[in-house]
This record gives C-alpha cells, structure tokens and sequence, in this order.
C-alpha cells in the first residue's frame, strides 16, 4: 500500500471511446504527476500539477487531457487513442514539486490496451 | 537533452551481492534516485543522492560521482524477492523532475 490508488487497474478501448483514469493519493502531498511506462522504454514525464496548477506539460499529444480538481485527486481523460499509447500509466505524489526529493510515491497504475 | 544507461539484466545467487550502474549524461544535475518496480507493481523509492559517496540503508547501499556521472546500486545479502526491475533517475532541471533509465532487471536464483 503506497498511499496513491489507481482506477481502473486494467482498461480496454477503442479508439473512438473516450474514457478516464483517476488517481487518488492519501498522503497529504501537493504535487502529483502522470508517467507512461512502455515496455523497454524508460518511464515518460507527462504532466505535473503542483497545488492544482499544471506545471509541467511535455509536449503530451491532446488526445491527453489532464485534471487535478484538487491536491488529491489526478485524472488522465483519454479520447481517440492509438494503439501505440497501449502502455501502463503511473500515477505518482510527492510533498511539493519545488522541493526536489528524488522522491516519488507511485500507484500501481493502471494497464491500458488500445485496439 | 538527457541519457542514462544502465544494464538491462543482471542476474544473481541468494546471499551473493550485485552492482548496478548507471551513467548519465544531463544538464542541471541535483541528484541521482533509485527505484524497485516489482512485476506488476508500483515503482518505490529506494534511495536519493546529491552528494559524492555512499549512503548505506540496510541491505542496499547507492553510491553517487558527480565528477564522473556515475552511480550504483548495491544490494548484499540477496533474497529472492529482491527479483525486481531497478531504475536510476536523475533529478535535474529544476522541481522534483526525474528522468528515468530503462531499467535493469535483477533476477536472484537459489
């Protein structure tokens, strides 16, 4: 138990569905962070919201749109996927994004499969 | 831009110690993190270095030259559900930004 939930673990759509990923994280932090994990390809920075407010966007396709409605709550709204965003996404928190740690709390994601 | 390299297999004895690298090239270093992923699991921290030298917590040690872009894992007194994928991380660029390596997967046999 990390402290950050993810829903749903595993995910399976088209490529005309339009559906969501949600992170909850109980741990009290004010940043929170989306990452892809593809196989043989080393994690990729998404998005960072610290205190609500998006902070880091790396240059993430708009079929990726990103929600933090509150410190707690992250959400990855996806609508016309490809099959090659088929990857696991990790939901991670940490206590501020100024203060750089080296320390992230991760989710155990959530798989998600395109076809 | 910014690279790490690390090995992507490494394999071991129980009870045995393992090294793992990783070098890295970046601009704006702070420091150098570690993480377990085991299958199907959540990456979790390991440890975190911004200075030169070896920092010990319990089994594992990580050790970190700035001057030579070059750090490791050590892990002694292997168990087998130390069977996991490691990753280094480079802190840099300003915020709590880290930037992965691939990986290394560390299989520990009896």
């Amino acid at each position: 138990e990390t402290g950050v939930t993810q829903t749903p673990r595993h995910l399976v759509m088209g490529m005309t569905n339009k559906k969501s990923l949600k992170c909850e994280q109980h741990l009290g932090h004010n940043a929170m962070y989306w990452y892809k994990q593809s196989a043989k390809k080393p994690l990729e920075l998404m998005f960072v919201y610290n205190f609500k407010e998006q902070t880091e966007n790396n240059s993430v396709p708009s079929r990726f749109s990103p929600e933090c409605p509150n410190s707690s709550h992250l959400f990855l709204h996806l609508h016309t996927l490809q099959p090659e965003d088929s990857a696991l996404y990790l939901c991670a928190s940490s206590l501020d994004w100024t203060a750089g740690t080296g320390e992230l709390f991760f989710g155990e994601g959530s798989r998600l499969t395109v076809l | 831009g910014q690279s790490l390299e690390q090995p992507s297999e490494v394999t071991a004895v129980e009870g045995a110690i393992v090294q793992i690298n990783c070098t890295y090239q970046t601009s704006g270093f702070y420091g150098l993190s570690w993480y377990q992923q085991h299958d199907g699991g959540a990456p979790t921290f390991l440890s975190y270095n911004a200075l030169d030298g070896l920092e010990e917590t319990g089994r594992f040690s990580s050790f970190l030259s700035r001057s030579d872009s070059y750090g490791y894992l050590l892990l002694q007194e292997l168990q087998m559900k130390d069977s996991a994928s490691y990753f280094c991380a480079v802190l840099a660029g300003g915020g709590n930004k880290l930037t992965f390596g691939t990986g290394t997967q560390l299989k520990v046999e009896l």
